[in-house]
């Protein structure tokens, strides 16, 4: 199975800062790759499709990009309503996609 | 738009089935091009993929699930199910039913359901 390590684990950041999270596959995924975001109690929210897709009504401060076996969330400025949990998910080896282990950004 | 509701008993006891339904809403889960998914968090971790079953009928199952998961749907219900067998404390955990695109990413998600695995 394609393992997805995101890095770092956790992180700590302040309202306005810039954010980058990072998602490393096992093996090549090309662009199937997808990002979350998950706050506590919540399901998790679909941010980005194919690598850098953004789904409509995410806001534009949210960018992905990468292909192969490094992607990247980058949040431009964080706010508020950003603190949360960050999944990355392949799904290159469709019908067996997996996720990555989840990044929480707090302050 | 749609929506999908999980239902099902909270706690289940070792070594029984466990059994969910997703009732979907404005959508028909019959057509279209989707996969219609259970994806399950164990307590304080990350997200795992159960399974899916794609309008065509075809289920795909996780490998590490595989010998214990049936995903099924009942049409005249629009409803979708999940039947986890043999359970163990293992399987605590909250169950989401999802929908996936052939894009690749789930977009739609129920809230979850809390299943408890516990005599």
């Amino acid at each position: 199975d394609i393992q997805m390590t995101q890095s770092p684990s956790s992180l700590s950041a302040s309202v306005g800062d810039r954010v980058t999270i990072t998602c490393r596959a096992s093996q090549t995924i090309s662009i199937y790759l997808s990002w979350y975001q998950q706050k506590p109690g919540k399901a998790p929210k679909l941010l980005i499709s194919a690598a850098s897709r953004l789904q409509s009504g995410v806001p534009s401060r949210f960018s992905g990009g990468g292909s192969g076996t490094d992607f990247t969330l980058t949040i431009s400025s964080l706010q508020l309503e950003d603190f949360a949990t960050y999944y990355c998910q392949q799904s290159y080896s469709t019908p067996q996609v997996t996720f990555g282990q989840g990044t929480k950004v707090d302050i | 738009q749609v929506q999908l509701q999980e239902s099902g008993p909270g706690l289940v006891e070792p070594s029984q089935t466990l059994s969910l339904t997703c009732t979907v809403s404005g959508a028909s889960i019959s057509s279209g091009d989707y996969y219609w998914s259970w994806i399950r968090q164990h307590p304080g971790k990350g997200l795992e993929w159960i399974g899916y079953i794609y309008y065509s009928g075809s289920t795909y199952y996780n490998r590490s699930l595989k010998s214990r998961v049936t995903i099924s749907v009942d049409t005249s219900k629009n409803e979708l199910s999940l039947k986890l067998s043999s359970v163990t404390a293992a399987d605590t955990a909250v169950y989401y039913c999802a929908i996936g695109r052939s894009s690749g990413g789930f977009d739609i998600w129920g809230q979850g359901t809390m299943v408890t695995v516990s005599s």
